[in-house]
């Protein structure tokens, strides 16, 4: 079983729709939960970390996170073009980061 | 704030030579330096984490003496691909991150793009 699983996609939505992407892990001891946008052939930028259950909200972007059911998803409203990118969610705990292997978001205009 | 650069972007080099990498934290000190390694639509893969002034841990399945880090100085650490094959040929990325840093988050450079011909 994978650390941290992501379906690999496409994802399309159209613009100006809300995208949904999500992501669980296998480690009960994971305490923060990042979500990272990577252009192709780019390094990865941070969108927005959470560590408490429940919601954080930060501009278009939402991040979920369900403890009991190791569960984070990252909800990205009024969707751009510029938002096509592939998604990574990164766990840590008792190590370093831990990646999913990301889901690619395509905006259709 | 928080900038990490590195040094080269993209670098080709011949089998068997060695390539070195740098990264830099620009703004800050940085008590931990991180190297990933990425190939072509996969994720990001953790090869080692290094301390400044002590040996780098290197994660399960990297060789280390053929992958050097060195992390000789709170704003600097290099890796340096020994006899680079074509296997070796991926994207090279470095974060850091410091101490007192709540959340472990990690700051990550541009990537190096590494083609071994």
């Amino acid at each position: 079983q994978k650390e941290v699983e992501q379906n690999s996609g496409p994802l399309s939505v159209p613009e100006g729709a809300i995208a949904s992407l999500n992501c669980t892990y296998s480690d009960r001891g994971s305490q923060s939960f990042f979500w990272y946008r990577q252009y192709s052939g780019k390094s990865p930028e941070l969108i927005m970390f959470i560590y408490s259950n429940g919601d954080k909200e930060d501009g278009r972007f939402t991040a979920q996170l369900n403890k009991a059911s190791q569960y984070v998803s990252l909800l990205i409203r009024d969707s751009q073009p510029s938002d096509s990118a592939t998604y990574l969610c990164a766990v840590t705990g008792r190590r370093a980061l831990t990646f999913g292997s990301g889901t690619r978001l395509q905006v259709q205009p | 704030g928080a900038v990490v650069s590195q040094h080269p972007s993209r670098v080709i080099c011949k089998s068997g030579t060695s390539v070195k990498i740098e990264c830099r934290s620009l703004d800050f000190q940085a008590t931990t330096m991180f190297w990933y390694r990425q190939f072509p639509k996969q994720s990001l893969m953790l090869m080692a984490t290094s301390n400044e002034g002590s040996k780098a841990t290197y994660e399960q399945g990297v060789e280390k003496d053929k992958f050097l880090i060195n992390h000789a100085s709170l704003t600097l650490s290099t890796l340096t691909v020994t006899s680079a094959h074509p296997e070796d040929s991926s994207f090279y990325i470095c974060s850091a991150s410091w101490e007192s840093r709540p959340d472990n988050e990690q700051f990550f450079g541009p990537g190096t793009r590494l083609t071994v011909l």
